[in-house]
């Protein structure tokens, strides 16, 4: 079954400190993977993927293929931070269905 | 920046009701999808369509659902008999036009289902 699995409803921290939002996907193929972003009031974005291997806004994430992980990284959060970051997983790259985690907010403290 | 768009923000119907929602995705994009979420759930895939047919359904597009290009710029989903559970977040997106398959999302159209 293909299956994105992101364990925290809510993670909260205060500026400054590291992030780290999880991200466990279930599929037997070779996915391709995304972190979208939806702040407040408005759409959802596309933050970062897997193949390109940028960082984006200081965020970063590694594909684990051992470990069926995405985690998104980021070494010192902002209050801008704060937002709704959901992982999604594509069958394939190309031009298809994304399958999305349940979500995660992200609450940053000043 | 050209951006996806979605008419109505949102649909009050009454349940059997048919609705139409309504997307017009990025001008040059050549692949649409509409996906949904129902409150406090996950973003749900329902339909991917491409060169004006159906590449991809999920389970839950049922005989109820359709999906229409009606024209050269508007893409559509149609809910012949609303449901109670119909009640959710539809989302509209798009993707091609030379930025690879990177999908761009609309704001969201909010059906309540009476």
């Amino acid at each position: 079954a293909q299956r994105v699995t992101q364990p925290e409803k809510l993670l909260s921290v205060f500026k400054g400190a590291p992030v780290e939002l999880k991200c466990n996907y279930s599929y037997s193929g070779s996915p391709e993977l995304f972190w979208y972003v939806q702040y407040s009031r408005q759409r959802l974005q596309l933050l970062l993927r897997h193949i390109s291997r940028e960082s984006i806004k200081g965020f970063t994430a590694d594909l684990n293929k051992g470990e069926t992980s995405f985690h998104l990284k980021k070494p010192f959060a902002q209050e801008e931070d704060s937002a709704m970051y959901y992982c999604a997983l594509s069958p394939a790259v190309g031009y298809n269905k994304l399958i999305f985690g349940a979500g995660t907010r992200l609450a940053v403290h000043p | 920046e050209p951006e996806v768009t979605q008419t109505p923000s949102h649909q009050v119907t009454q349940m059997g009701q048919e609705v139409i929602l309504r997307c017009v995705p990025i001008s040059n994009h050549l692949y649409f999808y509409w996906y949904r979420q129902i409150l406090g759930q996950k973003v749900e895939f329902l339909v991917s369509f491409y060169n004006n047919e159906i590449s991809e359904k999920s389970e839950i597009f049922d005989d109820q659902f359709s999906v229409e290009r009606p024209d050269g710029s508007n893409f559509t989903l149609k809910i012949r008999s609303t449901k109670l559970e119909d009640s959710a977040m539809y989302f509209c997106a798009s993707s091609g036009g030379g930025k690879g398959n990177e999908q761009f999302f609309g704001p969201g159209t909010r059906l309540t289902v009476l």
